[in-house]
């Protein structure tokens, strides 16, 4: 089946440094990678909407100059946090989109849990 | 806009028993399709079933069903002989052609021994 990797799976910072989440499509190649974000005890929060070569469309709220995407190439986005502030402590979670069976398919990768100290 | 509900934040059942973890949905498009998914402690999204707007028959898997009542705009999951391992976090999902994912807010199962 398709395998959505993420790195790091964990990563603890200080305040104010920046973060690079990577996410990778291990057997597909997809157009199009999601990024979303979790707090505690909540449900999953769309970010942004990543296109390989082109600029990634955010959902009204998230800072895109503090959540940085870039879909380099088909099997791979990155979404960097700058400056990173205790209240970006979350679980970042993507998926990547391919044509499936059920028309287009989202497959996770396992997230990502910052903590910002 | 969609908007997907689970009234739901917390179930118990008892192992072997079957439970139903509702989601009702809000849209206009005739198009769309509805998922389930499986969040255990470790985070990871697990998919579980899928029920497209025009499919005429509910979608199984397993000891997993849909019970989609469309004129009601709700899409049940109904698990059946609740296991341990069955304990986490469920949430429901709608997409529309072209467009992301919309979550609900979850439910939190817990299967009692």
């Amino acid at each position: 089946g398709a395998v959505v990797s993420q790195h790091p799976s964990r990563v603890i910072c200080k305040s104010g440094t920046s973060v690079k989440i990577e996410c990778r499509s291990l057997d597909f190649q997809a157009t199009t990678m999601f990024w979303y974000r979790q707090f505690p005890k909540q449900s999953l929060m769309l970010m942004a909407t990543s296109n390989e070569g082109s600029k990634a469309t955010y959902e009204q709220g998230v800072e895109k100059d503090k959540f940085l995407i870039n879909h380099a190439s088909l099997t791979l986005s990155t979404l960097t946090v700058t400056s990173a502030h205790p209240e970006d402590s979350s679980f970042y979670i993507c998926s990547a989109e391919t044509s499936g069976i059920l028309g287009n398919e989202q497959f996770f990768g396992p997230g990502t849990r910052l903590t910002v100290l | 806009a969609q908007k997907i509900t689970q009234t739901q934040p917390g179930m118990f059942v008892q192992e072997k028993e079957a439970v139903t973890l509702d989601c009702t949905y809000d849209t206009s498009d005739p198009s769309y399709g509805l998922f389930w998914y499986k969040q255990p402690s470790s985070g990871e999204m697990i998919f579980l079933i899928y029920q497209g707007s025009y499919d005429q028959q509910n979608a199984t898997e397993g000891r997993y069903s849909l019970n989609f009542q469309k004129a009601r705009k709700s899409a049940n999951l109904v698990i059946s002989a609740s296991q341990l391992g069955d304990s986490a976090m469920y949430f429901c999902a709608m997409s529309l052609p072209g467009n992301m994912l919309t979550f609900g807010g979850g439910t939190r199962l817990m299967v009692k021994p």
